[in-house]
């Protein structure tokens, strides 16, 4: 397996613009997070799904934020409307079990202009 | 707030000693794990440690648990330029994802 594969590793948008970053966990793993990465703030939580259902979303910081996982092999995390604020690398990571071992893809880098 | 909390903040030692990193945490945990970043990639897992383990090993990397205090320890033995990374702990609680603490920026001088 090629581990989890996000896309795209960059982003640059404007203020204002819509953002999705995309997510194809382990093929297998039953657990989908998403986090994002600031140094202010550190690895936060952002909402995790288990068996393509949305668990917790309750990191979700604002309505602009909204993650999807319509299937097994796919998850998208989208910013309506973007903001300067929303800069950090995002990081989506997959597991066989709630608690179990994370592997995580190798990020978004997201700034917002 | 943060479940867990490394400690100390930045390491910085010489290539061949041996680098200690701390994990506090505030909540009983179902086990607790490390993980290493090394600069613009992702997370890496290191080791898992259940509640009920003291100690575990795995290569160079000794990590004990005490769930009285609260704590876990991670200990990098014969350090190496390429041990130079981030270093998260990580707990499972059962009640939600895993908390990450802030982390632990290790540099190991060559």
């Amino acid at each position: 397996d090629a581990g989890v594969i996000q896309s795209p590793r960059h982003e640059v948008t404007e203020m204002g613009q819509e953002v999705t970053l995309r997510c194809k966990p382990i093929s297998g793993h039953d657990y989908l997070f998403w986090y994002r990465q600031t140094m202010m703030r550190g690895l936060e939580l952002l909402i995790y799904f288990n068996n393509n259902v949305p668990i917790d979303d309750s990191g979700m910081p604002e309505d602009r934020f909204s993650a999807k996982m319509p299937n097994a092999s796919f998850s998208t995390l989208k910013i309506q409307p973007s903001e300067p604020r929303d800069s950090a690398v995002y990081f989506c990571a997959s597991s066989l079990g709630q608690g179990a071992e994370a592997f995580f893809g190798q990020g978004t880098r997201l700034t917002v202009v | 707030s943060q479940q867990g909390e490394e400690d100390p903040q930045a390491l910085s030692i010489q290539e061949g000693e041996n680098a200690t990193m701390n994990c506090s945490y505030k909540t009983s945990i179902n086990n607790l794990q490390w993980y290493r970043q090394n600069s613009g990639r992702g997370l890496v897992h290191l080791i898992l440690i259940r509640s009920n383990e003291r100690e575990k090993h795995s290569g160079r990397l000794r990590v004990t648990l005490d769930t009285s205090k609260k704590s876990s320890s991670l200990l990098i033995t014969a350090s190496r330029a390429a041990d130079t990374a981030s270093y998260f702990c990580a707990t499972d609680t059962g009640r939600r994802a895993l908390t990450f603490g802030s982390g632990t920026r290790l540099q190991v001088q060559p």
